[in-house]
């Protein structure tokens, strides 16, 4: 069955660096493109980007360009989101979520379980 | 960027009841919209994709509609396992972007 599991939860201190592993299985990791949604407490859901696993190259919303990154470990089905330089406010659940394909209109069909991570001094 | 109004901001129904959830677009986005029910402390599973079609294994009490800016989702006959967040997001245009969510309780 189709799975994203992504690491532990996360306490660091602001200007650390946190990196965030989303595994998949279940499928041919190339075929599908990763995304990543932010969801800070007791909010709504953010869409940060999007890598694509063939090429590995990554696509940014503008909130999340400079000090987020995505990359992958494609030999082993791996999506990595590493967000540098922490601020109070990048406290939140991160999801790494499956890109659908066109034919069923790009939606996020499968999702991690989310990780936490908490910035705080 | 395209804005998504979401409304209700929160619902309370009782059992057996239909709910409709609606979401405006700024722009028509044809079509290209997904909804997905979070419960609380999960992740976010998706319902409906391209305004209408259903998600494999998702209840067919769920169901999609609308064009243009204006779409909705409706739920026949609300159950207690229906109680959730749900979100509508389009995928028309970078930056994807999703409504403010709405809260559906069981009345």
């Amino acid at each position: 069955q189709i799975q994203l599991v992504q690491s532990g939860p996360e306490l660091k201190k602001p200007g650390e660096t946190v990196k965030i592993s989303c595994k998949a299985s279940g499928y041919t990791f190339t075929d599908y493109s990763m995304h990543w949604v932010k969801q800070a407490p007791g909010k709504g859901l953010k869409w940060m980007g999007w890598i694509n696993t063939e090429t590995g190259e990554p696509t940014y919303a503008d909130d999340f360009k400079g000090r987020f990154a995505f990359s992958l470990e494609t030999s082993a089905s791996t999506a990595y989101l590493q967000i540098n330089n922490l601020k109070n406010e990048d406290t939140a659940t991160y999801f790494c979520a499956r890109g659908a394909t066109a034919r069923r209109g790009y939606a996020m069909d499968y999702w991690g379980q989310g990780t936490s991570v908490t910035v705080s001094s | 960027d395209i804005q998504m109004t979401q409304s209700p901001a929160s619902l309370a129904a009782s059992v057996g009841e239909t709910v409709t959830i609606t979401c405006r677009a700024s722009e028509n986005i044809y079509y290209s919209l997904a909804w997905y029910q979070q419960k609380q402390g999960k992740s976010p599973q998706l319902l409906i994709y391209n305004a209408n079609s259903l998600e494999d294994g998702v209840p067919s009490r769920f169901s999609g509609s609308g064009s243009g800016t204006q779409y909705s989702m409706k739920i026949n006959s609300m159950q207690p396992e229906d109680t959730a967040t749900y979100f509508c997001k389009q995928a028309y245009d970078v930056p994807w972007t999703f409504g403010g969510g709405t809260k559906l309780e069981i009345k």
